[in-house]
C-alpha cells in the first residue's frame, strides 16, 4: 500500500530564513504534486513532478524530485509572512494519496 | 474559466439522516474525484469518476457512494449518517485521469 509521509507537521520560522519540506513516499511513481492549503480554504495546486530530477521554481518555492530515493523536497528560500500556509504533498498511483501535510507559520 | 464549484457550501445534519453534495467540474474536464478532509485523518480519497464510471475507490463503507453525470457534473450520497462523517469534503477535477487536480471549496458537513 502506498505510503506518503511529510516531515516536519509543524514548521515555526523566522522571515528571511530558508527551510526544507521532505515528503518520502513507499511505491514507485510517475508523478508527485504540491499544494497550499490556506486556513479554511482549498488546496491550491503549487507544483507537479513528472521525472527523477525534475526541479521547479515559482517565487520563493522549489520543488525537487529524486524517484530513486521516493522523496520530494519542497524548499523555501527567504521565507514572508504571505507563504504561512499547510503544505501537502501528494503521489499518484492508482489514486492520489497525500501527506499529512506541514503547517507552515512564518514569524516576522 | 469558472473553476470547480461545489453545493452547499455547509450543511448540518443529525444521524441517521442522509445526504448528497454537488460538485460541477471545470468546464471541459472529464474527470473528477472526492475527498474527505478531517483534522485527525487528514485527506483521503473517496473516489473517482471518468466518463460517468467509477475508476477508483478509496477506502470508504458502503453508506458513501457517488456518481457522474454525462456533462462531467458529480454528486456523492452518504447514507445513515455518523457524527464520524463531520468533515470537509473536497471535490476536484481534472482534464483526464492522473492529470494535475483542480480542487473545489469543499462543503462542510457537521454531523449532530
Amino acid at each position: 500500500e502506498l505510503k506518503v509521509e511529510q516531515n516536519p507537521l509543524f514548521l515555526s520560522m523566522q522571515e528571511g530564513k530558508n527551510y526544507t519540506i521532505y515528503c518520502n513516499y513507499s511505491t514507485t511513481s510517475d508523478r508527485l504534486y504540491w499544494y497550499r492549503q490556506d486556513p479554511g480554504k482549498s488546496l491550491e495546486s503549487l507544483f507537479v513532478l513528472l521525472s527523477n530530477g525534475a526541479v521547479k521554481q515559482e517565487g520563493r518555492l522549489m520543488a525537487s524530485l529524486d524517484t530513486k530515493a521516493r522523496l520530494s523536497t519542497l524548499h523555501i528560500t527567504a521565507a514572508v509572512h504571505d507563504l504561512s500556509a499547510t503544505y501537502f504533498c501528494a503521489v499518484v498511483l492508482n489514486d492520489m494519496r497525500f501527506g499529512a501535510g506541514t503547517r507552515l507559520t512564518v514569524k516576522p | 474559466k469558472a473553476g470547480v464549484t461545489q453545493t452547499p457550501r455547509y450543511l448540518i445534519k443529525t444521524r441517521g439522516q442522509q445526504v448528497t453534495l454537488s460538485c460541477s467540474p471545470i468546464s471541459g474536464h472529464r474527470s473528477v474525484s472526492w475527498y474527505q478532509q478531517t483534522p485527525g485523518q487528514g485527506l483521503q480519497f473517496l473516489f473517482e469518476y471518468f466518463s460517468e464510471t467509477q475508476r477508483n475507490k478509496g477506502n470508504f463503507p458502503g453508506r458513501f457512494s457517488g456518481r457522474q453525470f454525462s456533462n462531467s457534473r458529480s454528486e456523492m450520497n452518504v447514507s445513515t449518517l455518523e457524527l464520524g462523517d463531520s468533515a470537509l469534503y473536497l471535490c476536484a477535477s481534472s482534464l483526464l485521469l492522473r492529470d494535475t487536480q483542480y480542487f473545489g471549496p469543499g462543503t462542510r458537513l457537521t454531523v449532530l
